[in-house]
């Protein structure tokens, strides 16, 4: 069954990069995802999809620094030059069978 | 641009029904390509999806979901709707609705969302 697992949270420095992993179950590797950003007020954000050979293709307005990149079954959002703005909880999500569509549990990033 | 915008009631007694709408603007649901769908996000936990529903009348639901879930579409009004059936306080939740672009070759994910309306199951 497809799973989709997010770290709950993760933190870096004002200024510096961090990389999200969203990890696919076994056997699903070659599955694109899509990663979000909910905004209070505003709905979630769509950043980007991201396929298995890591070309991906971002939202309106994403900024460059956001930017994707897979290995194997992980798929993986890099922000650099953080900003406090960025602080927030970040989703992945994919397709399956049996179920349409399938959130990652989320990741809440603290900007220290 | 496309939008999307919930509307329905934010307060629900419970064993109820649940009515909530997304009108699509600036852009016809009717044109193809995409899936609309309904998802929820709970207090403090995360994104829940709902279902989903095609311009022609096909759906697809959660399974946790479907024995309470109809999802419908009506093109001349270029909006969808979400009627969710004995609705308990496990429902109240942020509800959202968004696209998701379907070619038959890739997977794009929900690339435009509505803002989300507050839904609270209470008597």
């Amino acid at each position: 069954q497809l799973v989709l697992t997010q770290s709950p949270s993760a933190s870096a420095s004002l200024g510096a990069s961090v990389k999200l992993t969203c990890t696919l179950t076994s056997g699903h590797s070659s599955y694109a995802i899509a990663w979000h950003q909910p905004q209070p007020e505003k709905g979630p954000r769509y950043l980007m999809n991201l396929n298995s050979d890591g070309s991906h293709n971002k939202g309106d307005g994403i900024p460059d620094r956001f930017s994707g990149s897979s290995s194997g079954a992980e798929r993986n959002l890099t922000i650099s030059s953080l900003q406090s703005e960025d602080e927030a909880d970040y989703y992945c999500q994919t397709w399956g069978t049996g179920i349409l569509e399938m959130f990652g549990g989320g990741t809440k990033l603290t900007v220290l | 641009q496309v939008q999307l915008q919930e509307s329905g009631p934010g307060l629900v007694k419970p064993l109820q029904t649940l009515s909530l709408t997304c009108t699509v603007s600036g852009g016809s649901i009717s044109s193809g390509g995409y899936f609309w769908n309904w998802i929820r996000q709970h207090p403090v936990k995360g994104l829940e999806w709902i279902g989903s529903i095609y311009y022609r009348g096909s759906t697809y639901y959660n399974p946790s979901l479907k024995s309470r879930l109809t999802l419908s579409v009506d093109t001349s009004k270029n909006h969808f709707s979400l009627k969710l059936r004995s609705v308990t306080a496990a429902d109240t939740a942020v509800y959202y609705c968004a696209r998701n672009p379907w070619d038959g070759i890739g997977y794009y994910g929900m690339d435009v969302w509505g803002h989300g309306t507050t839904v609270t199951v209470s008597s």
